[in-house]
């Protein structure tokens, strides 16, 4: 079975553009979560999307966007980009019922210059 | 506000046992979750306890207590290979997609 996808794996913007970030989960599972990871602030919880349905928010600001589609892949949209922003985003996804077990994708490493 | 507390980094020899704590303060509880980075990977999913008590899987165990806020990652029979970053991270809401981790604790086994 083939593990969470993410793409791109490395990128490089500007301040001021806008990214969009890919992600395909195991196949079956219709959950899948965003998180940032960051030196000073380690995982922090993004947005969760459920059968095209965002299930619950963090604590970031409306740059911050995503979606998920009818075959359970999501995308994460970062609009207006700051130097902070600059981070790891990774992609989880888990099966319905599976308590406390989040498969990671390897990570979208995201440079802001 | 919602906070996990684990050391921020632990050091020990090859064979040897080391336990990572982790305290939580969190609005809403629904289990505690382990899960081991080496650098420039991913997380992976090492343990879940949703009730109190000690889960074994292998060379690593992990125990909550709820009463307590308290929980913790015991490694035994250390090999090089874990040396990593071990988060953890508590469910505080019904939805599994949603976790509050720890900052991590980088343990470095020497040989």
């Amino acid at each position: 079975k083939a593990g969470v996808t993410q793409t791109p794996r490395y990128l490089i913007k500007t301040r001021g553009q806008q990214v969009t970030l890919s992600c395909s989960p195991i196949s079956g599972h219709r959950s899948v979560s965003w998180y940032q990871q960051t030196p000073g602030q380690g995982l922090q919880f993004l947005f969760e999307y459920f059968s095209e349905t965002q299930r619950n928010k963090g604590n970031f600001p409306g740059r911050f966007s995503g979606r998920q589609f009818s075959n359970s892949r999501s995308e994460m949209n970062v609009s207006t980009l700051e130097l902070g922003d600059s981070a790891l985003y990774l992609c989880a996804s888990s099966a319905e019922g599976a308590a406390g077990e989040l498969f990671f994708g390897e990570g979208s490493r995201l440079t802001v210059l | 506000g919602q906070s996990l507390e684990q050391p921020s980094e632990v050091t020990a020899v090859e064979g040897a046992i080391v336990q990572i704590n982790c305290t939580y303060q969190t609005s809403g509880f629904y289990g505690l979750s382990w899960y081991q980075q080496h650098d420039g990977g991913a997380p992976t999913f090492l343990s879940y306890n949703a009730l109190d008590g000690l889960e074994e899987t292998g060379r690593f165990s992990s125990f909550l207590s709820r009463s307590d806020s308290y929980g913790y990652l015991l490694l035994q029979e250390l090999q090089m290979k874990d040396s990593a970053s071990y988060f953890c991270a508590v469910r505080v809401r019904g939805s599994q997609g949603n976790l509050i981790f720890g900052k991590g604790t980088k343990l470095s086994v020497k040989p």
